[in-house]
């Protein structure tokens, strides 16, 4: 099994582009996740899908936008990149049951925006 | 603002030693508390979790929980060299991961 992909790896981007990161997980979770990582301040949630068809704001959301198109994927959308922007990106999903709400982490995503 | 708070760090311990890393959370509430593993460069991955008062080991490791001092702790005995990484506890609320605050990590390094 795959586990979570999350697409791309890296990415360069001008302030003020837009950009689309891609995550799909084929653990049948119903959780899902997004996150950024900055050093010296851990991972920071951005906004998560509790389950197919719903999205809520972490703490975190300025500036992003999410869609989860299907139990699978749940994507990121920065639709005006800023310098303030550049992070490493995390998708994560979970089963979202209390006792067994592990997340489950891709490989990330390495932005930076000039 | 629901906080987990570690020492950043660096923790060094020599090869074969115990290392003891410490993890406070401020929210009473919290139910479930996870230790994740991170090198350098690569996402975090689970060591363990915990969510009963007391202790819980997996090998080498041990995950101690005290919800009263609001503290979780994880030992990692006989220390090598490939535990060197960045260690962060994470702490969840709720089912849904609304309130699933990760610490800032704490950097051990492992001395041969």
């Amino acid at each position: 099994n795959a586990g979570v992909t999350q697409t791309p790896k890296f990415q360069v981007l001008k302030t003020g582009q837009s950009m689309t990161l891609q995550c799909a997980q084929d653990m049948n979770h119903n959780s899902m996740y997004w996150y950024r990582q900055d050093p010296g301040m851990g991972l920071r949630l951005i906004y998560y899908s509790a389950s197919e068809g719903t999205t809520d704001k972490g703490e975190v959301p300025n500036g992003y936008n999410v869609s989860r198109l299907n139990k699978r994927e749940f994507s990121l959308r920065l639709e005006s990149a800023a310098p303030s922007q550049t992070s490493v990106y995390f998708c994560a999903s979970s089963e979202g049951i209390l006792a067994k709400n592990i997340q489950y982490f891709g490989a990330g995503t390495r932005l930076s925006v000039l | 603002q629901k906080e987990v708070e570690q020492n950043s760090g660096p923790l060094s311990v020599p090869e074969g030693a115990i290392a003891s890393l410490n993890c406070t959370y401020s929210d009473r509430g919290s139910q479930s508390f996870f230790w994740y593993r991170q090198y350098s460069g690569k996402s975090p991955e689970l060591i363990m979790f915990i969510y009963s008062n007391g202790d819980k080991e997996d090998g080498r490791f041990t995950a101690q929980l005290n919800k009263a001092s609001q503290y979780v702790s994880l030992l990692i005995r006989d220390s090598q060299p490939s535990d060197s990484a960045t260690y962060l506890c994470a702490v969840n609320g709720d089912n849904y991961g609304q309130n699933f605050v990760f610490g800032p990590g704490t950097r051990l390094s492992v001395l041969p």
